[in-house]
């Protein structure tokens, strides 16, 4: 069975920290990896990645993939309030549109 | 402009009763996919559609939920009898073809079942 999970499920850290959020899966065709923020309701689309060991970079954020470990991080340095919210990881499989969504890992930012 | 639209953002609803959930993906999207997300779990697909072509419904829970796509633009999804366990807040995305990974996700409806 295709699965995505993601930890910590949830972490609260102080404003200027640096998070990293992990997500591993077991897929049988794996296409790509993405990453999403869902404050509220909607998530938004941050990274797609692809390709092993290249590192997409939007800002304070920052994500990689290793397809060795079948895993990818997302990175946050000098966090702010406004990161607070749920990050969901999700893997599209190669044989058809289907993303598999992990349950996301809650970040809370102090200040 | 205007990104997908869903409507209503709330519904509470008793239990037996029939729903109606709608979506307005963005102008030009021919992909279309509904998603569910339980409290604190992830997304669950329930059903996806592309252009006039036939849509995947593998992931409907039940007979009793079912979506349509007038038009190639907006869409319905129809939960009929509804139980307790269908609360939830039911997401639709929609994409373009060439980049169905990058999903552009309206604000949702969030369902009570009482």
């Amino acid at each position: 069975e295709d699965k995505v999970v993601q930890s910590p499920l949830s972490l609260v850290v102080h404003e200027g920290d640096t998070v990293t959020l992990n997500c591993s899966y077991e897929v049988t065709n794996f296409r790509s990896l993405l990453w999403y923020k869902q404050e509220k309701k909607a998530p938004t689309f941050l990274f797609m990645l692809t390709s092993s060991g290249i590192e997409k970079k939007s800002g304070r954020l920052s994500s990689i993939l290793d397809k060795k470990e079948l895993s990818s991080i997302l990175n946050i340095t000098a966090t702010q309030t406004g990161d607070s919210a749920i990050y969901l990881c999700a893997v599209e499989l190669g044989s058809n549109y289907q993303l598999i969504w992990g349950a996301g890992t809650k970040l809370i930012i102090k200040p | 402009g205007a990104g997908v639209s869903q409507s209503p953002s709330n519904k509470v609803t008793e239990k037996g009763k029939d729903v109606e959930l709608r979506c307005d993906p963005i102008s030009g999207h021919t992909a279309l996919y509904w998603y569910r997300q339980s409290l604190g779990q992830g997304l669950e697909f329930l059903i996806y559609f592309q252009g006039n072509s036939a849509p995947d419904k593998s992931g409907l829970p039940s007979d009793r939920f079912s979506a349509e796509r007038t038009g190639g633009s907006v869409s319905t999804l129809t939960i009929q009898r509804t139980q307790q366990e269908d609360s939830a807040v039911y997401l639709c995305a929609s994409s373009l073809v060439s980049s169905r990974n990058e999903q552009f996700f309206g604000p949702g409806t969030r369902l009570t079942v009482l």
